[in-house]
């Protein structure tokens, strides 16, 4: 398997855009996370799933924030519209069941000027 | 709630000296313990996972020891090298109330050649 991957690797977008962020996990796995991280907070956990459901959405910062995940392969991440602060690296990552390791996709800078 | 703290924030060490980084987490229902490491600018890659029920792991020049009872965890490197500059995160597992995986704000290491 390649991994988790995440697209783009690199986005810069004007203030008030909308912005999409994807992720493809493992085939197989039935976690998959979003992470954004920050110089300031570190590695902040924004959503999770299990098996395809939404089960905790208490670190998305604001209703600008969504995400979604239509099948077990393939997860979104959308902000709408952007600002200045949301800019920075946001980590996709995907596990098998709860008791094993987790994998993260190499990220996506976001830079919203 | 679960806190991970990660002391020190930054060290700076010899080539070829043994060290050890900390981890400490507060509440001890974890499924299991990772270990990652990141380069700058780069992903998070998997260095060592221990789960709950065990005590250390071990690889290569890394070893990694757990005491759920306490919330503590340390990741000993062997012989340092200047290739083991990068920043060292932590992360913990929940269980009970959800899978969450909670990091630790990371220690950023320096091997100075």
């Amino acid at each position: 398997d390649a991994g988790v991957i995440q697209s783009p690797r690199h986005e810069v977008t004007e203030m008030g855009q909308e912005v999409t962020l994807r992720c493809k996990p493992i085939s197989g796995h039935d976690y998959l996370f979003w992470y954004r991280q920050t110089m300031m907070r570190g590695l902040e956990l924004l959503i999770y799933f299990n098996n395809n459901v939404p089960i905790d959405d208490s670190g998305m910062p604001e209703d600008r924030f969504s995400a979604k995940m239509p099948n077990a392969s393939f997860s979104t991440l959308k902000i709408q519209p952007s600002e200045p602060r949301d800019s920075a690296v946001y980590f996709c990552a995907s596990s098998p069941i709860g008791y094993t390791e987790a994998f993260f996709g190499q990220g996506t800078r976001l830079t919203v000027v | 709630k679960q806190e991970v703290t990660q002391i020190p924030a930054a060290l700076s060490v010899p080539e070829g000296e043994n060290l050890v980084l900390n981890c400490s987490f507060t509440d001890s229902a974890i499924y299991n313990l990772q270990w990652f490491r990141q380069d700058p600018g780069k992903g998070l890659t998997s260095l060592l996972l221990i789960q709950s029920s065990q005590r250390e792991q071990t690889s290569g020049r890394l070893n990694a020891s757990l005491d759920k009872s306490s919330g503590r965890s340390t990741l000993y490197i062997a012989a340092s090298q200047p290739g083991d500059s990068a920043t060292y995160l932590c992360a913990v597992r929940r269980m009970n109330r959800d899978d969450k995986i909670i990091f630790g704000k990371g220690t950023r290491l320096h091997i100075l050649p």
